[in-house]
């Protein structure tokens, strides 16, 4: 149990454009989801913390119009990276916590922009 | 705030050499989870262990131990006769439990853990 997807596994977008990207747990409903970047060779840094039913909590020096979250259900939370650019290449993943306290990790989506 | 310190960026051991990883947190908070994941080259994180800070048994787990030490503040991995699928980047990472936080993760800047036959 406690399986997170993300998809897509990877895109490659032009620079301009905007990208969703998709974080559902699969068998359990969860209240709280969370998105990080990690950029090649570093560590994830957490973008922002999500839950259901209400605004996207961001951290520090993360523009929140430019990536647009939205967790509309309890299994579903969206990444949307608005007017890509190079440098948002990446690799996102997004993480979801249950009625627990353990977080389970989707398996990422590496973002290219051109 | 919280910090996760991995002063070892990479690691190289030849199979079957033990090694170990080091941790070392900073946190206010007296309650507090630590955590181990593992990142093979394809990405998706792996979840090794996660220990409360009032549990400071060490704990084995096959070839895998975890030596947590609250004086020193450090939460070590260790494992034993390393093989070739071992190597990968390995996370720590650490979650204060205080009111009005949703059990953030701060991560250290992980240890690349290289085993060559």
């Amino acid at each position: 149990g406690a399986v997170v997807s993300q998809h897509p596994s990877w895109v490659i977008c032009k620079s301009g454009t905007s990208v969703k990207i998709e974080c559902r747990s699969l068998d359990f409903q969860a209240t709280t989801m969370f998105w990080y970047r990690q950029f090649p060779k570093q560590s994830l840094m957490l973008m922002a913390t999500s839950n259901e039913g209400s605004k996207a909590t961001y951290e520090q020096g993360v523009e929140k119009d430019k990536f647009l979250i939205n967790h509309a259900s309890l299994t579903l939370s969206t990444l949307t990276v608005t007017s890509a650019h190079p440098e948002d290449s990446s690799f996102y993943i997004c993480s979801a916590r249950g009625r627990g306290y353990e977080q389970y990790f989707g398996p990422g989506t590496r973002l290219t922009v051109t | 705030a919280q910090k996760v310190t991995q002063a070892q960026t990479e690691i190289s051991v030849v199979e079957k050499e033990d090694v170990t990883l080091d941790c070392v947190y900073e946190t206010r908070d007296t309650t507090y989870y630590l955590f181990w994941y593992k990142q093979p080259p394809s990405g998706e994180l792996v979840f090794l262990i996660r220990r409360n800070s009032f549990d400071e048994q060490n704990e084995i787990s096959g070839r895998y131990s975890w030596n947590f030490q609250k004086s020193t503040s450090s939460f070590n991995f260790t494992i034993t006769a390393s093989q070739v699928v071992d190597s990968a980047v390995y996370f720590c990472a650490l979650s204060e439990v205080s009111s009005g936080t949703a059990s953030k993760l701060t991560f250290g800047t992980g240890t690349r853990l290289q085993v060559t036959l």
